[in-house]
This record gives structure tokens, C-alpha cells and sequence, in this order.
């Protein structure tokens, strides 16, 4: 597609529920990036695929967090056991190439466990 | 210390003028500087990217990069109040595949 496209565009989850957030890249590239956005604050790296490799997973808060991208193109961000402080903004990115580059972020899904 | 910072603001220029945002990080092997535009309840877009010493301009967006100093910043000329947004530095530094973000400086531009 032309953009990067997320979905859902909000998610309101109970405390417990597991929630799965989807991110499509633009065509062809090779490098997808997962960060979380609290208010007020900037983007927080979760993750890192090259195709379908997870190189990086260092951001991931915790093991209730599990992201995969099993055919290099869509990826999927979830979150199992949602808790209050899971709440924000999820953003993916992607970019052409490597990880020197700027990204082209999606739109995010804007998380809420009540 | 975080590692990329930056003055929270709100910064406020009045309409034509010029903004300067600042950014200051800590990793001194960083080879790759960018700054994104985020506009309230929108996802960041890539405005400038800069990765050697000196000036980069683009439009009425200039990109200014000092790696001794450890420092980043970016002018916006002739300031229009569609610019009013916060703007993030990001830093791709020499640990992992990651580029971490500042806060943001928001900017208002008074019409």
C-alpha cells in the first residue's frame, strides 16, 4: 500500500484481556519497528524485524509482550494479560532498508485498558 | 541523562518569524539525526534527516548538526501557524538497530 496502515485505530481492552494490534508496512520494506507512545512523551522502541527476523527485542516491557512478522511483509504486536499501564499509543514503522534511515510511521492504535 | 533531549517548551513565535529547537544527546558514535513533526492526536512524519556535520536545508526547514558538541537543531524560517506541532529529535545510535526519541519541543506559531 502506499502508507503504512494499523489496525485497529483504537482498542479498549479489559484489565486480563489479551489484545493483538496489526501493522501492514509499505510494500517491499525490509525494516519494521514497533514503539509505544505514553502522552507527553516520545516514542518508546519495543522492536525490531528485518523481514521476517526479530533482531531486536530489547523494548518489550515485558514477557506479556510478543510481536512476529512470519512472512517479512504484516506484522502483529500482542499484548497478553493487559494491564492499566499498558495504555497508549502503539506505533509501527517501516523503512526501505536499514536501521540508519528515517521511518514512515502508521497511524497507531491507541490503546486503553480500563 | 537521557539520552536525547530536549527543551519541552511550549516554544512561541509569532507568525514569519524563525524557531529554533534544540536537541542534545549523549551517545558520541551516533552517525544518523532526524527530526519528525507530530501534530496532536497524529503519528510522527519524517520532516529532515542529517548525517554529517554542518547544514542541511530543505524548504524553509534547515537541519543543523555539531557531532563534537553533541548537538542537533532545527530552524523553521518564516514561521506559519500551520507549523504549530511538536517537533521530535531522534538519534540512531551506535547500540542495536534502534533510533530513540526525545520528548518533543512543542512549537506554537501565533497568526
Amino acid at each position: 500500500g502506499a502508507g503504512v496502515s494499523q489496525s485497529p485505530r483504537y482498542k479498549v481492552a479489559k484489565r486480563g484481556q489479551d489484545v493483538a494490534l496489526r501493522c501492514d508496512p509499505i510494500s517491499g520494506h525490509v525494516s519494521l519497528f514497533w514503539y509505544q507512545q505514553a502522552l507527553g512523551q516520545g516514542p518508546e522502541f519495543l522492536t525490531y524485524f528485518q523481514n521476517e527476523a526479530q533482531l531486536d527485542k530489547s523494548g518489550l516491557p515485558s514477557d506479556r509482550f510478543f510481536a512476529e512478522r512470519p512472512e517479512g511483509s504484516v506484522s502483529t504486536l500482542k499484548i497478553q494479560r493487559t494491564q492499566q499501564e499498558d495504555s497508549a499509543v502503539y506505533l509501527c514503522a517501516s523503512s526501505p532498508e536499514g536501521t540508519g534511515y528515517g521511518y514512515t510511521f502508521g497511524s497507531g492504535t491507541r490503546l486503553t485498558v480500563v | 541523562q537521557k539520552e536525547v533531549e530536549q527543551n519541552s517548551g511550549p516554544l512561541s513565535v509569532p507568525e514569519g518569524a524563525i524557531a529554533s529547537l534544540n536537541c542534545t544527546y549523549s551517545d558520541r558514535g551516533s552517525q544518523s539525526f532526524f527530526w519528525y513533526r507530530q501534530y496532536s492526536g497524529k503519528s510522527p512524519e519524517l520532516i529532515m534527516s542529517i548525517y554529517s556535520n554542518g547544514d542541511k536545508e530543505d524548504g524553509r526547514f534547515t537541519a543543523q548538526l555539531n557531532k563534537a558538541s553533541q548537538y542537533v537543531s532545527l530552524l523553521i524560517r518564516d514561521s506559519q501557524p500551520s507549523d504549530s506541532a511538536t517537533y521530535l529529535c531522534a538519534v540512531k545510535g551506535t547500540g542495536g538497530f534502534k533510533t530513540i526519541f526525545g520528548a518533543g519541543t512543542r512549537l506554537f506559531v501565533k497568526a
